[in-house]
């Protein structure tokens, strides 16, 4: 089954950049969207098919994906940008959808 | 407003059954693919099973196939997940999630129903 693959935690200051990686086989053919969650709280689409962004989400959230990696930018990070974020694939070989384990984003 | 309000959990013994329902509001409930998604406690998201808007075609996770039933009641803006032979690991938080049908983005969640599986 696919697997994608996420690093447990990323802590970044504030008004500094945020990079949250995402790893699958060949995960730059397929589409990925990112979710936040905050705590008790549902996810929230942030970013889908790679690199677009859903309304109200603000523009300092950004996608890419190639190769074996996707990534999800965080620029001039708020506070309130505190969260776990979980990738997310469709897998059409498997017929499954995939979550990446989640990375939790510290704004120290 | 286009919601989704999750209703049915609860504290179920090992090996017993529940239903969950998901409500929906806001939207043409018949266009659209839907699925179910659960978050164990502390843990992160794992899918369970998808339904497309006609019932015709559905899919099942490994550690749910054989003892979950996925459906819907396009009539009544309603899905549901019917749980049997139920299982410690199964307690979680279970939100269903509306598919926007971008390679299965999953754009609308609800708010999640809590069920707990213990003696």
């Amino acid at each position: 089954s696919y697997v994608l693959t996420q690093p447990p935690s990323v802590s970044v200051a504030p008004g500094e950049t945020a990079r949250i990686t995402c790893e699958g086989n060949n995960i730059g053919t397929k589409s990925v969207h990112w979710y936040q969650q905050k705590p008790g709280q549902a996810p929230v689409l942030v970013i889908y098919s790679n690199n677009d962004r859903p309304s109200g989400i603000p523009e300092r959230f950004s996608g890419s994906n190639s190769g074996n990696t996707a990534t999800l930018t965080i620029n001039r990070v708020e506070a309130g940008d505190e969260a776990d974020y979980y990738c997310h694939v469709w897998d059409s070989s498997s017929e499954h959808h995939v979550f990446g384990g989640g990375t939790k984003l510290t704004v120290l | 407003e286009v919601q989704l309000t999750e209703s049915g959990g609860g504290l179920v013994q090992p090996g017993g059954s529940l239903r969950l329902s998901c409500a929906a509001s806001g939207f043409t409930f018949s266009h659209y693919n839907l699925d179910w998604v659960r978050q164990a406690p502390g843990k992160g998201l794992e899918w369970v099973s998808y339904i497309n808007s006609r019932s015709d075609t559905i899919y099942y996770a490994d550690s749910v196939k054989g003892r979950f039933t996925i459906s819907r009641d396009n009539a009544k803006n309603s899905l549901y997940l019917q749980m049997h032979s139920l299982r410690d690991e199964d307690t979680a938080v279970y939100y269903c999630a509306r598919d926007g049908g971008m390679a299965g983005v999953m754009d609308v969640w609800g708010q999640g129903t809590t069920v707990t599986v213990s003696s």
